[in-house]
């Protein structure tokens, strides 16, 4: 079974600095879709970045980038210029897939970080 | 267009009796899934449907079931209810699923979840 390890509880970042949250997985699988989602305190789950196993390069949508690392089973989110917007909790997510291949719905999240942002 | 929408967003019900929560996909979307999350834990699949056929189920008890209709919405029924399940009962829902769900444009999109507390 897949599993998706986050193992900082809590971090915190100043304002306009840059903060990496951590998160491993462990699967058999060969291809598989990798998720940062954020949950504000209104608790709605907010899709951040995403990354295709079978891409080598790394995702980047704005100031949030990823460093994927397959062999390693590792996905970490890097944040730059940090924003007060951006405190949340971060969950790292695994997306499962069929046995023909296809996507399921079925994520498999982290524990989740709390990030704080220090004006 | 709308997002996810879910009713009631908060609920109170008594040890023993029934709930039911109901979830409208994005227009469009023909895969409706729902996790529970339980306060500071990251979300836990409870079932996904794809055309109106359940196409997963997680760890959860029988007490717990969904349907999905002809329009894609679903509802969620937890019977019995014990205080564990006390949660934010969380909707999502995707275009597709499946070999046909295959690609970075198949997101995941969540609603704002219901608020279910058990007394």
């Amino acid at each position: 079974a897949q599993t998706v390890t986050q193992s900082q509880p809590e971090m915190s970042v100043q304002e306009a600095e840059t903060v990496t949250l951590s998160c491993t997985y462990d699967t058999s699988e060969s291809d598989y879709y990798l998720f940062w989602y954020k949950q504000p305190p209104s608790r709605q789950m907010i899709l951040v970045i995403r990354q295709e196993a079978y891409k080598q390069q790394n995702a980047t949508e704005n100031r949030f980038s990823v460093n994927f690392q397959k062999a390693a089973k590792s996905f970490s989110l890097k944040i730059s210029d940090s924003q007060l917007g951006d405190a949340a909790m971060y969950f790292c997510a695994y997306r499962t897939t069929t046995a023909y291949g296809g996507a399921t719905n079925k994520l498999i999240f982290g524990t989740g970080t709390l990030l704080a942002v220090q004006p | 267009d709308a997002g996810v929408t879910q009713s009631p967003t908060h609920l109170i019900k008594t040890r023993g009796q029934q709930v039911t929560l109901r979830c409208s996909p994005i227009s469009g979307h023909k895969s409706v899934s729902w996790y529970q999350q339980v306060l500071g834990q990251g979300p836990q699949f409870i079932f996904q449907y794809y055309e109106k056929e359940e196409r997963g189920r997680g760890n959860f008890p029988d007490r717990f079931s969904a349907r999905q209709f002809p329009n894609y919405s679903s509802e969620l029924n937890v019977n019995a209810l014990l205080l564990g399940d006390s949660a934010l009962y969380l909707c999502a829902s995707s275009p597709k699923s499946g070999p046909e769900g295959q690609g970075a444009g198949n997101t995941i999109y969540f609603g704002e979840g219901s608020w279910l507390t058990v007394v």
